[in-house]
């Protein structure tokens, strides 16, 4: 039972566009949120994150929106840049679980030149 | 330079042998996580530690164990029981809860089965 989906294993965009990628919970208990970006053979770097107390974070180039009624979540990316070109994880935690993380299985962005 | 040191970087094991996992971190963060991933998938959680000489079971732990000696060691051995251990094989290590924070990732250790 995956708590924390995925649903586009890839994505390509333009350079200089917009990226979006999205992820979905079920997990109801889940109260803070983050997005990975992994480059192959390397472990994932934290990029932003957001509280389920906001509906959005902000941070350069990457937005984090959160809509807790649809359980859903998207990273803004832009504009894009070919070094952008990265597996992107999404990852939610619950109060009281020890804080471990819940990841979804991935999306491959490429952002052409 | 603080961070999350995991070694070797690729590990070949022969079919029957255990295999121990190296993870070192020098944040003082008092949780430490052990995680998988497989080709195609997210990753999944084997085992986490919130403080010394603690640990507890994540998803997948069958054929899998760990132990806590020092805040910053959590070393993980794959046994023989682990019936498809071929995967990366990543540590990660954040501050006890239940403060909102990220984890920090180790380079991942790349486990075949020969």
């Amino acid at each position: 039972d995956q708590q924390v989906k995925q649903n586009s294993p890839s994505l390509s965009v333009q350079e200089g566009r917009i990226s979006i990628l999205n992820c979905d919970y079920t997990n109801s208990m889940f109260d803070y949120f983050l997005w990975y970006k992994k480059y192959p053979a390397e472990g994932p770097t934290f990029l932003i994150s957001i509280s389920s107390i906001k509906d959005k974070n902000e941070d350069g180039r990457f937005t984090v929106f959160l809509n807790k009624s649809a359980k859903h979540l998207s990273l803004h990316i832009v504009p894009s840049q070919p070094g952008d070109s990265a597996v992107y994880f999404c990852a939610a935690s619950a109060t009281g679980s020890a804080r471990q993380l819940t990841f979804g299985s991935g999306t491959q962005l490429t952002v052409l030149p | 330079d603080g961070g999350i040191t995991q070694s070797p970087k690729y590990l070949f094991r022969k079919e029957g042998q255990n295999v121990t996992l190296s993870c070192e971190q020098n944040l003082n963060h008092d949780a430490m996580y052990w995680y998988r991933q497989d080709p195609g998938q997210g990753l999944r959680l084997i085992y986490y530690s919130q403080i010394v000489n603690d640990f507890q079971k994540g998803d997948i732990a069958e054929g899998y164990s760990v132990s806590r000696e020092k805040k910053e060691s959590f070393p993980l051995t794959v046994t023989s029981a682990q019936k498809n251990p071929t995967a990366f094989y990543l540590c990660a290590s954040s501050v006890r809860q239940p403060m909102n924070t990220e984890a920090f990732f180790g380079q991942g250790t790349r486990l075949t089965v020969v």
